[in-house]
């Protein structure tokens, strides 16, 4: 039972373009969702993160919006580069402190066009 | 500025034998937690310790697998009589998270994980 779903595998854009990657969870006890930047044979790194009290957090390029009722959330990249090539994935928490159980996604793999 | 340093990056294992996997955090963290990315999936928690703790190991499959983090030395993620389906990634992560303020807990430094594969 995936608590968290990416549902597109792979997505590709021209550069220059906004790249959308979407998030659906299922658990309403989530208040704290992630996303995470992973390139080949590297671990993931932090991108950007946004409490259930907000609806959009922004940071540079990047924007993640909420929509709590609908349990969904996406990553807005703005405008993609190919260096933004990569596997992203979404992570949730059942609490703000929890501890570093995050439940994460599969991935969307974004590929950049030059 | 070492980040999470995890070795090997690749173990190759017979089945039956053991697998130590090794982590060591980023200087000034305190608090490891491994992962585990089988094909296809995303990461999966399985444990999260403290130095010389076990804090939660709900992710941690009941047998063969065991986790330590000693007051000295790195954290070993050890796998006994490894089976093919052991066969994935296994990323370690640590935080600077202190006492019960977890703020940027959820900002964990992960390592380039260890590939495991077993034959």
């Amino acid at each position: 039972d995936q608590q968290v779903k990416q549902n597109s595998p792979s997505l590709s854009v021209q550069e220059g373009r906004i790249s959308i990657l979407n998030c659906d969870y299922t658990n309403s006890m989530f208040d704290y969702f992630l996303w995470y930047k992973k390139y080949p044979a590297e671990g993931p790194t932090f991108l950007i993160s946004i409490s259930s009290i907000k609806d959009k957090n922004e940071d540079g390029r990047f924007t993640v919006f909420l929509n709590k009722s609908a349990k969904h959330l996406s990553l807005h990249i703005v405008p993609s580069q190919p260096g933004d090539s990569a596997v992203y994935f979404c992570a949730a928490s059942r609490k703000r402190g929890s501890q570093g159980n995050l439940i994460f996604g599969k991935g969307t793999k974004l590929s950049v066009k030059p | 500025n070492a980040g999470v340093m995890q070795n090997p990056r690749h173990l190759v294992r017979r089945r039956g034998q053991e697998a130590r996997l090794r982590c060591s955090p980023m200087k000034g963290h305190s608090h490891v937690y491994w992962y585990r990315q089988l094909p296809e999936e995303g990461l999966k928690f399985m444990v999260y310790l403290q130095k010389e703790n076990i804090i939660d190991e709900s992710g941690m499959p009941k047998e063969r697998f065991s986790a330590e983090f000693p007051k000295e030395g790195p954290s070993i993620l050890r796998i006994q009589q490894v089976v093919r389906g052991d066969s994935a990634a296994y990323f370690c992560a640590s935080s600077p998270m202190t006492g019960a303020r977890m703020a940027t807990n959820e900002k964990l430094f992960f390592g380039s994980g260890t590939q495991l594969s077993v034959l």
